[in-house]
């Protein structure tokens, strides 16, 4: 199957710093999002980008599907942005069977 | 409306017990899904269903049934389970704009927090 793999795996930042976070995947894919999940479990999707770029506020995203890799920024982060964000994607041609990375934990400190 | 409800949000039960996890959307997604998370592991997918009927099982035990009975509901029956399948089970709807066809956006659920006892 498709392997995905988000880094770094863990990240602490004072508020107001920004972060890129990473997620390669080894195969062509139809579907990319990025999810935050909350400390309560709450997943939210943050970005359904298989190809190009979207911005929403203090977040933006850029997939590169010919070099099979995305990117999520954080810009002038705020401690509400602390939890896991997981990149998820579908590989082409298959069933919708949706690969998770295997996450980044973000804390945010005040 | 984008919200994907679930209840309950906590169930404890012993291994004999028979409950039911239940899930709603009312977006008109016709995609549905149940995940297992673990403590700090990203969520695994173990059923799909796509215009009411069962599309994907990811080689679930049998003590897992799930069952969706119109297009708005998504229920999972458990039955037997055992101690390592407390987990957080997370519900999620897509709009699928022909069956079999490409995904759109998930949106989930707050889930139910499971301990088997």
């Amino acid at each position: 199957g498709i392997q995905v793999e988000q880094s770094p795996p863990d990240l602490i930042l004072q508020e107001g710093a920004n972060s890129t976070l990473r997620c390669n995947f080894s195969d062509s894919v139809n579907n990319l999002q990025w999810f935050h999940q909350n400390p309560w479990g709450q997943l939210i999707n943050l970005f359904y980008i298989p190809s190009g770029t979207k911005q929403n506020g203090r977040l933006s995203a850029t997939t590169v599907a010919t070099e099979r890799y995305s990117l999520l920024y954080i810009s002038s982060s705020q401690t509400t942005d602390s939890g896991v964000y997981f990149c998820a994607v579908e590989r082409s041609g298959g069933s919708y069977i949706p690969t998770f990375g295997r996450g980044t934990s973000l804390i945010v400190h005040p | 409306d984008t919200e994907v409800t679930q209840t309950p949000k906590h169930l404890v039960m012993g291994m004999t017990n028979k409950k039911s996890l239940k899930c709603e959307q009312h977006m008109g997604h016709r995609a549905m899904y149940w995940y297992k998370q673990k403590a700090k592991k990203p969520p695994e997918l173990m059923f799909v269903y796509s215009y009411e009927k069962l599309s994907i099982n990811e080689s679930v035990p049998s003590r897992f049934s799930p069952e969706c009975p119109n297009s708005s509901l998504l229920n999972l029956h458990l039955h037997a389970l055992q101690p390592e399948d407390s987990a957080l089970y997370l519900c999620a709807s897509s709009q699928e704009k022909q069956r079999g066809g490409r995904q759109e956006t998930q949106y989930f659920g707050p889930g139910t927090r499971l301990l088997v006892l």
